[in-house]
């Protein structure tokens, strides 16, 4: 069964220190990979998506994510953090036959002036 | 606003009761997702629709859970005979069509307590 990863549960920073979160997979075939952000009292929000192609991909706020297959990774990063980043982020995968996501648990990102 | 919409945001019921929550997605999509948010965990899938044939259904949905789109457009997820454990966040989302290939779009959920 596909599952999701993600190592960091709990990450404090402060103001323009930089972020990197890991996600990895479990699934050998063909995946499309998500990283979703929820906002304090907001609803769920993808940063970015990786369907194929280059497998370093941009997003929204200033977010990047790498694909690394072989390593069946797909890590978040930024590189200088605001206030306003502070959000739980999901990973998520789906595998290429299937439209539904499985989700990593989380991780809750406090960033500090 | 025109992203999808869920009600009740909060339900409270006694244990045993039934609940029935509805999900209207955004109006040019076809595809229509049920997830369950528990403290501490991602989203987990439940069911999703295609216009208004269901096509997979989670392993771990019980018996006590039906989900309706009858006309392809909003969409109804029912609980039975609640039980303390069906305590979630219940999330419904949208897409295009396309295997996998279009962003799915999230409500804001409804937050059920069984007491």
């Amino acid at each position: 069964a596909q599952s999701v990863s993600q190592h960091n549960h709990h990450v404090i920073l402060s103001e323009a220190a930089s972020l990197e979160l890991g996600c990895n997979y479990s699934y050998g075939g063909t995946v499309n990979l998500f990283w979703y952000v929820q906002y304090p009292g907001q609803h769920l929000q993808l940063l970015l998506k990786y369907f194929s192609g280059d497998p370093l991909v941009k997003g929204i706020k200033g977010f990047e994510a790498e694909f690394i297959k072989s390593k069946f990774s797909f890590n978040l990063r930024k590189p200088s953090v605001q206030w306003s980043d502070t959000a739980e982020y999901f990973c998520a995968v789906n595998a290429y036959n299937t439209d539904k996501l499985i989700f990593g648990t989380g991780t809750r990102l406090q960033v500090f002036p | 606003d025109t992203g999808v919409s869920q009600n009740p945001r909060h339900k409270i019921t006694k244990r045993g009761q039934n609940v029935t929550f509805r999900c209207d997605p955004i109006s040019e999509h076809n595809r229509l997702y049920w997830y369950r948010q528990t403290l501490g965990q991602g989203p987990e899938f439940l069911t999703y629709f295609q216009n208004e044939a269901q096509l997979e259904k989670s392993r771990l949905l019980s018996d006590r859970f039906s989900a309706e789109r009858p006309k392809g457009s909003f969409s109804t997820l029912e609980i039975q005979r609640t039980e303390q454990g069906d305590s979630a966040m219940y999330l419904c989302a949208s897409s295009l069509d396309a295997s996998g290939g279009y962003e799915q779009y999230f409500g804001p959920g409804t937050r059920l307590t069984v007491t």
